[in-house]
């Protein structure tokens, strides 16, 4: 089982949408959680933290259930520009070590 | 502020051969990552260093790779040598050791290898 896991997609919205991404993550001692966006042949890039009460980030809303040991990653009014590849990331301390692991990512296509 | 940069952004090379990645972090970032993305699979990661020191190398596909960070400043990732299995794209990060800032990585453009 991977330890970090999410539907690779592609979403295909037209403009104006709402689209949620879904995460899983298999060790239970992971600390923090993240989502990162990744464009075509580029680094990936922070998009933002998740907290466990949730957070919120103009159009992006992260939620965060220990318990369920579930992410999700909300995007409302979907841009043509938010095209990209989402990146879920669990991070956690293994052997002294804080190792973020990432997952395989989502893929978005938004339309016009 | 400069990035983290990686260099080069692209190498070719033959099975066999010898290559080195170089990675230079954010000033002042102690954490450094390696990772990899071979097509169609999530970015895997190979190694974490601390400063200089190597805290996790779990990740390190076999002994054919060997990674610095001499000074606790650039790092260096060596292939040799080099295997067809071993092509894909090479992401270096960094990031503060502090609670709040260690998960938040900033990546370089990556190095993509082939190996023919």
């Amino acid at each position: 089982r991977k330890e970090v896991e999410q539907d690779p997609g592609p979403f295909n919205v037209p403009e104006g949408a709402t689209v949620a991404f879904n995460c899983t993550y298999s060790n239970s001692a992971s600390q923090s959680f993240f989502w990162y966006r990744q464009d075509c042949r580029k680094e990936p890039k922070l998009l933002m933290s998740v907290y466990s009460s949730g957070n919120e980030d103009g159009r992006f809303t992260a939620q965060l259930n220990r318990a369920s040991q579930y992410i999700s990653l909300l995007i409302r009014d979907s841009k043509l520009s938010d095209s990209a590849t989402y990146l879920c990331v669990a991070g956690g301390v293994a052997g002294g070590s804080y190792i973020p692991t990432f997952g395989r990512g989502t893929s978005l296509i938004v339309h016009p | 502020e400069a990035g983290v940069t990686q260099f080069p952004s692209h190498s070719v090379i033959e099975k066999g051969q010898t290559v080195t990645l170089r990675c230079d972090p954010i000033s002042g970032h102690d954490n450094l990552y390696w990772y990899r993305r071979v097509m169609g699979k999530e970015i895997k990661f190979l190694l974490h260093f601390v400063k200089e020191s190597k805290q996790d190398e779990s990740g390190m596909p076999n002994n054919r790779f060997l990674a610095e960070r001499t000074g606790g400043t650039y790092s260096t990732l060596k292939v040799q040598p080099a295997e067809l299995e071993d092509s894909g794209v090479y992401f270096c990060a960094s990031s503060h050791e502090n609670l709040r800032g260690r998960g938040k990585l900033f990546f370089g453009s990556g190095t993509q290898l082939s190996v023919l």
